[in-house]
């Protein structure tokens, strides 16, 4: 069956300090891997996608992700966090050919002063 | 990237009426698509709108309670029909862009019922 788990449903870390989001996938085809923010009351944008390629993908905000094939895993990274990163984060993957995704049940974040 | 516009942003409903979301893109595109986020919840895809062609549903959803339509290539609505509590979320337009690279999707703000 085809999912997205994100284990963490909820991460707290201080401001500065560096942030790891786990997501971990099981889909049959070629996966093409996104990660979402969710801030309140907003729509999802995306920070960043691998659909081939080298497996550390940079996104916006200063937010980057590895893909480890081996892993089935596509954890999202931030070396130093911000206040305004505080938000729901979803994992998502999907394929080439229908452009739907399945999303892991995200994660929120919440970041201390 | 495309613009996507919903209507309303928000709304209350009373149980057994039903709403109908307007979702407005500023380029042509060939799929629409329409999740729901129920409270706490993920993203679910409800049903894919194509141009021309009747809606696909994804398993758990039936045109009855989630009619769409889709007459041209830069908007699409979604009724959610006979309300109940239950329907309490937010719907999500999106689309994908293909200039972008197939897969990515854009989302529209949402449209967020509160059905009591």
């Amino acid at each position: 069956a085809q999912s997205v788990t994100q284990p963490d449903i909820h991460i707290t870390v201080s401001e500065g300090a560096s942030l790891e989001l786990r997501c971990n996938y099981s889909y049959g085809a070629t996966p093409y891997l996104f990660w979402y923010v969710q801030s309140p009351g907003q729509g999802l944008q995306l920070l960043l996608k691998y659909f081939s390629g080298d497996t550390l993908v940079q996104g916006i905000k200063g937010f980057e992700a590895e893909f480890k094939r081996s892993q089935s895993s596509f954890n999202l990274r931030k070396p130093s966090v911000h206040w305004s990163d505080a938000a729901e984060y979803f994992c998502a993957v999907g394929s080439s050919n229908t452009g739907k995704l399945i999303f892991g049940q995200g994660t929120t974040l919440q970041v201390k002063p | 990237s495309a613009v996507i516009s919903q209507k309303p942003s928000r709304d209350i409903c009373q149980r057994g009426t039903s709403l109908t979301i307007q979702c407005q893109v500023d380029s042509q595109v060939t799929m629409m698509f329409w999740y729901r986020q129920q409270p706490g919840q993920s993203l679910t895809l409800i049903a894919t709108a194509n141009q021309g062609s009747e809606a696909t549903y994804e398993s758990g959803f039936v045109i009855d309670k989630f009619p769409i339509s889709r007459p041209n290539l830069t908007f699409s609505t979604l009724t959610v029909s006979n309300m109940s509590p239950e329907d309490s979320s937010i719907y999500l337009c999106s689309v994908e862009d293909l200039d972008r690279g197939a897969g990515e999707l854009f989302f529209g703000e949402g449209s967020r019922l509160t059905v009591l």
